[in-house]
């Protein structure tokens, strides 16, 4: 079945310490992103790439670092630069020039 | 920029009756694409409906349908026949310009269908 993979679906992190988040997708989308759900509050866009080997910055992006290797892969790091990375995290991919987005299930970060 | 207000953050309807949730944004750009996400409990974002700015149209889907009025930058949308499964938080978003696919998101509203 297609759809977009997120893993793993909770991971605990200690002060200090850099952790990767992994998304993938069979969809064949040119687009991928990460976003970052707070309680009380909507989503908010972390990175975006729109092919590979490029993407950009979106609203949050300070403490977390991306790359886009392969067109199927768009992993997210929360480096210990990242004062407050307790959250929900969603990655979404979308085929250029069709709008919508598809979302994989998430990850549930917690610091511990 | 772009920002999209849902001002209502929780709502409840009774199953089988009809809710309207309310959303508004604000944009410069005469091209962009609206769309309402269902979030269940199971936090997996699903889509509900889309709605392209150039069609005068509103979308329908199913039970789901929207009322846009462009000049007032408002995109609410309607349940009809509520079922317990629609319980969930409901996103506004918007995507314009050159930034389709980079969803700009409003707060959310919970919705809890009562049987």
């Amino acid at each position: 079945d297609g759809g977009i993979t997120q893993s793993p679906k909770y991971l605990f992190r200690k002060e200090g310490q850099n952790v990767t988040l992994s998304c993938e997708q069979n969809l064949n989308h040119d687009a991928m992103y990460w976003y970052r759900q707070d309680p009380g509050q909507g989503l908010r866009l972390i990175y975006y790439s729109q092919i590979v080997n490029d993407f950009q910055k979106g609203d949050i992006a300070e403490g977390y670092s991306v790359s886009r290797e392969k067109k199927e892969s768009f992993p997210l790091t929360v480096t210990s630069a990242q004062k407050n990375p307790t959250a929900f995290y969603l990655c979404a991919s979308s085929i250029t020039r069709i709008t919508e987005a598809f979302f994989g299930q998430g990850t549930r970060l917690t610091v511990v | 920029a772009q920002t999209v207000t849902q001002s209502q953050p929780e709502m409840s309807v009774q199953e089988a009756e009809t809710v309207t949730l309310s959303c508004t944004y604000d944009t410069s750009e005469n091209n962009y694409y609206l769309f309402w996400y269902k979030q269940p409990p199971s936090r997996q974002m699903i889509l509900v409906i889309r709605q392209e700015a150039y069609k005068q149209q509103n979308a329908t889907e199913n039970r789901f349908s929207v009322n846009f009025q462009k000049a007032a930058k408002s995109f609410s949308l309607k349940i009809s026949d509520s079922q317990l499964g629609d319980t969930a938080m409901y996103f506004c978003s918007y995507a314009g310009g050159t930034s389709y696919g980079k969803l700009t998101f409003g707060q959310g509203t919970i919705l809890t269908v009562h049987p």
